[in-house]
């Protein structure tokens, strides 16, 4: 059981670069988000998903974009990387409301990112 | 803007003791408050609160929610050296799925 699975799970970029982080679940969630974390900031919400094709800014949209073209799969882009960048960035996904699911949070293991 | 304060932001006690880390919270519709676990990795999830009053347990664990007061608290006794942890509280303030607020988290460090 796979679960919300990320990758790559480590990346170092040069300022400028770009790369794109994939998140995959195998739980048919429907909502799908990405948060970075940061020392002592908790998560942030980058974008998030309420379904496939759709997206939406969270907190701190800004340097990057996201795309849901399939249901169990949502993408982060950085554009151009810069070193506020550097973060560690959780995926996570969620069901849809119902009485049989508690409405948590299911993460993935994260994606550590260093920009230089 | 929504907002969620976690206090204290760092805690060591010896195992064994009874901890109590805090939760409080401004946002707009509140909806539901989770606690979660982060060791090394990925948040693991340990409750939802919907309802003021209420108490969910598990195990040496337990939560409860105050939506009067805008706080909730998360108590943990007899602590083990595996209970060691950042703890995270998160507010759900709009629509079901929409967003969630996390606080900053409580670093619990457990000696033994």
């Amino acid at each position: 059981n796979a679960g919300v699975t990320q990758t790559p799970k480590f990346r170092v970029l040069k300022t400028g670069q770009s790369m794109t982080l994939l998140c995959a679940q195998d739980m048919n969630h429907e909502y799908m988000y990405w948060y970075r974390q940061d020392p002592g900031m908790g998560l942030r919400l980058i974008h998030y998903s309420v379904g496939e094709g759709t997206t939406a800014k969270g907190e701190v949209p800004d340097g990057y974009n996201v795309s849901r073209l399939k249901k169990q799969n949502f993408l982060l882009g950085l554009e151009s990387a810069a070193p506020s960048q550097t973060s560690v960035y959780f995926c996570a996904s969620r069901p849809r409301q119902g009485a049989r699911n508690t409405g948590e949070l299911f993460f993935g293991e994260g994606s550590r990112l260093t920009v230089l | 803007e929504d907002k969620v304060v976690q206090s204290p932001l760092s805690l060591v006690v010896h195992e064994g003791d009874t901890v109590t880390l805090n939760c409080s919270y401004e946002v707009t519709n509140f909806r539901s408050l989770l606690w979660y676990k982060q060791e090394k990795k990925a948040p693991t999830f340990l409750f939802m609160l919907t309802s003021s009053g209420i108490e969910k347990k598990s195990g040496r664990l337990s939560s409860i929610l105050d939506k009067k007061e805008l706080f909730s608290i998360l108590n943990i006794t007899a602590t083990q050296t595996g209970d060691s942890a950042v703890y995270l509280c998160a507010v759900e303030p709009n629509n079901y799925g929409q967003n969630f607020v996390f606080g900053p988290g409580t670093r619990l460090s457990v000696l033994p």
